[in-house]
């Protein structure tokens, strides 16, 4: 059973356009969530959060925008470059079984930057 | 400041063979953490630590140990290493908040 779950494996954009990176996630007790950025033979670093009493926050180039109703975040990455060309983990935690800041993360996407 | 290392980058062993693989962290974190990473499947917890001397199992915990002596360490076991084990492991460590800060892996192949 996925809670968090990012269906698009992969996403295309050119540079300078907009990329769009959704998550979906099923369990009500999250109440934060990350995103996480992975280059290959490298580990994830972390990118930008959004705490569930928030509706958006950006940083930079990043925003991330999260919709509680419909349990859906979404990363917008404007304007997109080729450096940003990575895997994208989304990641959500909360208080749930006890134990604290333990990540449930997505299957990820591979954004490619087209010059 | 090295952040999160990991011992070793890379390592080949044959299905019944042991092996323990080393997680350090100079960040002073109180949480440290052990995942596996498989194709289409994300990141999967294996084991956790709230703090020193502690541990607990995480969301896929079988055939695996941990132990955490000191604080910077948190070590991660396998007794009888199988070919479902071939993955690439990450550890992770966090200080009081949802923030976690990853090690560079190291790629298990166990034939």
């Amino acid at each position: 059973d996925q809670q968090v779950k990012q269906n698009s494996p992969s996403l295309s954009v050119q540079e300078g356009r907009i990329s769009i990176l959704n998550c979906d996630y099923t369990n009500s007790m999250f109440d934060y969530f990350l995103w996480y950025k992975k280059y290959p033979a490298e580990g994830p670093t972390f990118l930008i959060s959004i705490s569930s009493i928030k509706d958006k926050n950006e940083d930079g180039r990043f925003t991330v925008f999260l919709n509680k109703s419909a349990k859906h975040l979404s990363l917008h990455i404007v304007p997109s470059q080729p450096g940003d060309s990575a895997v994208y983990f989304c990641a959500a935690s909360g208080r749930y079984g006890g134990a604290t800041n333990k990540l449930i993360f997505g299957t990820g996407t591979l954004l490619a930057v087209q010059p | 400041n090295a952040g999160v290392t990991q011992t070793p980058k890379f390592r080949v062993l044959k299905t019944g063979q042991s092996m323990t693989l080393l997680c350090a962290q100079d960040m002073n974190h109180e949480y440290m953490y052990w995942y596996r990473q498989d194709p289409g499947m994300g990141l999967r917890l294996i084991h956790y630590s709230v703090g020193e001397g502690t541990t607990a199992k995480g969301e896929v915990p079988d055939g695996y140990n941990v132990s955490r002596l000191k604080k910077q360490n948190f070590l991660l076991g396998l007794e009888s290493a199988a070919p479902s084990q071939t993955s690439v492991y990450f550890c992770a460590s966090s200080p009081h908040s949802h923030t976690q800060y990853f090690g560079p892996g190291t790629r298990l192949t166990v034939l």
